[in-house]
């Protein structure tokens, strides 16, 4: 079974500030990947994806990947309370069946 | 925007009884997961499932389970006779394709006593 990593945290960060998570994969074949926010005890609620090296913005969140390094990060501008919860990252690789692999999440907490 | 509906949302049940998870997939979807994810633990792939059949199925995923999808749209997880490493959170998945699109039922929280 190919892993995704991930640091468990908690991470925190005071309200207003960048928040920055950071998710590494050993498939090279991984082609999507994937950002979900859980909140205790919910179900993981997409974010966002990103299948292309660079960078993609979606309103306060902007999704990097490194192919290269096999790597892929989550950044959140401008942190609110309400962004704490654990970030799951999670990669599909078509060498292995297309499904989700997630890493075990970091939990982040935004300090009012 | 369309919703992947799980039922029920929580279900106890005594050990080495029959439970039956089920959910309802997103309708024009094609690709059908079931996960957990035991308190405190990484979201685990149990298995998948496409034209009616399963494509896919982790070491987990033994002998006590199956997975169908009866009538077209329901999509059910069944565990014959549960233990209690089974509590955990199951969630259904369903994704249009395998790029992008995975969207989680709200869960099922299961508990053996």
């Amino acid at each position: 079974q190919k892993e995704v990593e991930q640091n468990s945290g908690p991470l925190s960060v005071p309200e207003g500030a960048i928040a920055s998570l950071n998710c590494t994969y050993s498939d090279r074949g991984s082609q999507s990947f994937f950002w979900y926010r859980q909140y205790s005890g919910k179900s993981p609620e997409l974010i966002m994806f990103i299948y292309s090296n660079g960078d993609k913005e979606d309103g306060r969140f902007t999704a990097q990947l490194n192919k290269a390094s096999q790597y892929v990060s989550l950044l959140i501008r401008d942190s609110q309370p309400s962004d704490s919860a654990t970030y799951l990252c999670a990669v599909v690789s078509y060498n292995q069946g297309g499904k989700l692999i997630f890493g075990q999440g970091t939990e982040l907490s935004v300090k009012p | 925007e369309p919703e992947v509906t799980q039922t029920p949302s929580h279900q106890v049940t005594q050990m080495g009884q029959e439970v039956i998870l089920r959910c309802v997939p997103i309708s024009n979807h094609l690709y059908f997961y079931w996960y957990r994810q035991i308190l405190g633990q990484k979201v685990e792939f149990l298995v998948s499932f496409y034209n009616n059949e399963i494509s896919e199925k982790s070491e987990i995923f033994d002998d006590q389970f199956s997975v169908e999808r009866p009538d077209g749209s329901n999509f059910t997880l069944k565990i014959r006779s549960t233990k209690l490493e089974d509590s955990a959170m199951y969630f259904c998945v369903s994704s249009e394709s395998q790029l992008d699109g995975y969207t989680f039922g709200s869960g099922t929280r299961l508990t053996v006593v």
